[in-house]
């Protein structure tokens, strides 16, 4: 059964970095997200992903965020300069219908 | 933009007997409403869903259930395993032609054996 993946499972940088966080979605899907959960809370939006733009953000994604479609397969976060509250998993889901699927996660640490 | 409320915040029950989870939603326009189970360091896994145009959905020992006029639904488990435990999250989505998920703040579920 096709799957989301995430790289990588584990990223540790410090604050003021840039991280990019890389996803590949299923194949035939057409709406990608991001998602974060902070350790022991909810998940949360952070943006949608449909027709090579964004189409709906959340007051998270602001200015420090960007994401892209670079080629066919790849789904891209990048978090321009970290800060400590950025320390979180981050999921990737993508969907054709309702049902969103959702990759692994990349825990990111921020030092 | 779309609020949900999920109760309680952690649940423990005996092996065998049923677990249920409740939730609300504020947005009337939400559509979609699935459930997801999440296991320790894994990612959400969706277990059940219904839309709005159904008032319940079963699927072996796991049911979802939606009343459209008090904005709420449930998820029940019967005949509960200790493989049930897990941290257990709704959502809703779909009002005015959206398609990102509002999750509530998740129920732990410990099933005793």
């Amino acid at each position: 059964e096709p799957e989301v993946t995430q790289t990588p499972s584990h990223q540790v940088t410090q604050m003021g970095q840039e991280v990019i966080l890389r996803c590949v979605p299923i194949s035939n899907h057409l709406y990608f997200y991001w998602y974060r959960q902070i350790l022991g809370q909810k998940v949360e939006f952070l943006v949608s992903f449909y027709n090579n733009e964004i189409s709906e953000k959340s007051e998270i994604f602001d200015d420090q965020f960007s994401v892209e479609r670079p080629d066919g397969s790849n789904f891209t976060l990048k978090i321009r300069s970290t800060k400590l509250e950025d320390s979180a998993m981050y999921f990737c889901a993508s969907n054709l219908g309702n049902e969103q699927f959702f990759g692994p996660g990349t825990r990111l640490t921020v030092l | 933009g779309e609020n949900v409320e999920q109760h309680p915040s952690t649940l423990s029950v005996q092996e065998g007997d049923s677990a249920v989870i409740k939730c609300t939603y504020s947005d009337s326009a939400s559509n979609y409403f699935p459930w997801y189970k999440q296991e320790l360091g894994k990612r959400p896994q969706l277990i059940i869903d219904i839309r709005s145009n159904v008032g319940e959905k079963k699927d072996q020992r796991i049911a979802v259930t939606l009343n459209k006029t008090a904005k709420h639904f449930s998820l029940h488990i019967t005949e509960t395993q200790p493989e049930d435990s897990a941290v257990y999250f709704c959502a809703a989505t779909g009002g005015a032609g959206s398609y990102q998920l509002t999750f509530g703040k998740g129920t732990k579920l410990s099933v005793i054996p």
